[in-house]
């Protein structure tokens, strides 16, 4: 069964570094996006990626995060200068359609030390 | 702000008794709804989804839906140790955007 994939699993940076995490969606899905999940805290939504742009983002997505479909599988999440509070789950998921079911890829965790 | 509400508990039931949990959202144009369920550490993973007002089975589980009260529950039927996890209620808003709960833990005593 097709499944989301996420690289890497966990990654451990410096505050004021970059990271970027990486996502395979699900082949034959089309709508893309990212959430994060601050431990002990619920699933927040970041943004979410249709036909090669942003097609929402939350008041989360700042000018620090941004996101990219390099290539014909991959999307990422890009966190320019991370922060002590960026440590969190971020999990990746896709859909076929918008407002439709959504596939969670099993996350990267983040720790900024 | 669109707020899913969930009673965080902890629920606890006998194996092979029903677990029913709730949810209410606040976004009155809101038309589709999710369960995931998420053991601890891992990510979300779906169980169901309703879009229509009324009930929907799959398997032991049933979605129900009413979108007059903003009301969406879960019953799990016939229930295992294994169901033992934490139950999200997720919501699309009609400003495009996916809403969880902060999520119903629940765990089945054998």
């Amino acid at each position: 069964e097709p499944e989301v994939t996420q690289t890497p699993s966990h990654q451990v940076t410096q505050m004021g570094q970059e990271v970027i995490l990486r996502c395979v969606p699900i082949s034959n899905h089309l709508y893309f996006y990212w959430y994060r999940q601050i431990l002990g805290q619920k699933v927040e939504f970041l943004v979410s990626f249709y036909n090669n742009e942003i097609s929402e983002k939350s008041e989360i997505f700042d000018d620090q995060f941004s996101v990219e479909r390099p290539d014909g599988s991959n999307f990422t999440l890009k966190i320019r200068s991370t922060k002590l509070e960026d440590s969190a789950m971020y999990f990746c998921a896709s859909s076929v359609r918008q407002a439709g079911e959504q596939y969670f890829g099993p996350g990267t965790r983040l720790t900024v030390t | 702000q669109k707020e899913v509400e969930q009673n965080s508990g902890p629920l606890s039931v006998p194996e092979g008794a029903i677990a029913s949990l709730n949810c209410t959202y606040s976004d009155r144009g809101s038309q589709s709804f999710f369960w995931y369920r998420q053991y601890s550490g891992k990510s979300p993973e779906l169980i169901m989804s309703i879009y229509s007002n009324g009930d929907k089975e799959d398997g032991r589980f049933t979605a129900q839906l009413n979108k007059a009260s903003q009301y969406v529950s879960l019953l799990i039927r016939d229930s295992q140790p294994s169901d033992s996890a934490t139950y999200l209620c997720a919501v699309w808003s009609q400003g495009n955007q996916f809403y969880f709960g902060t999520g119903t833990s629940l765990t089945v005593i054998p």
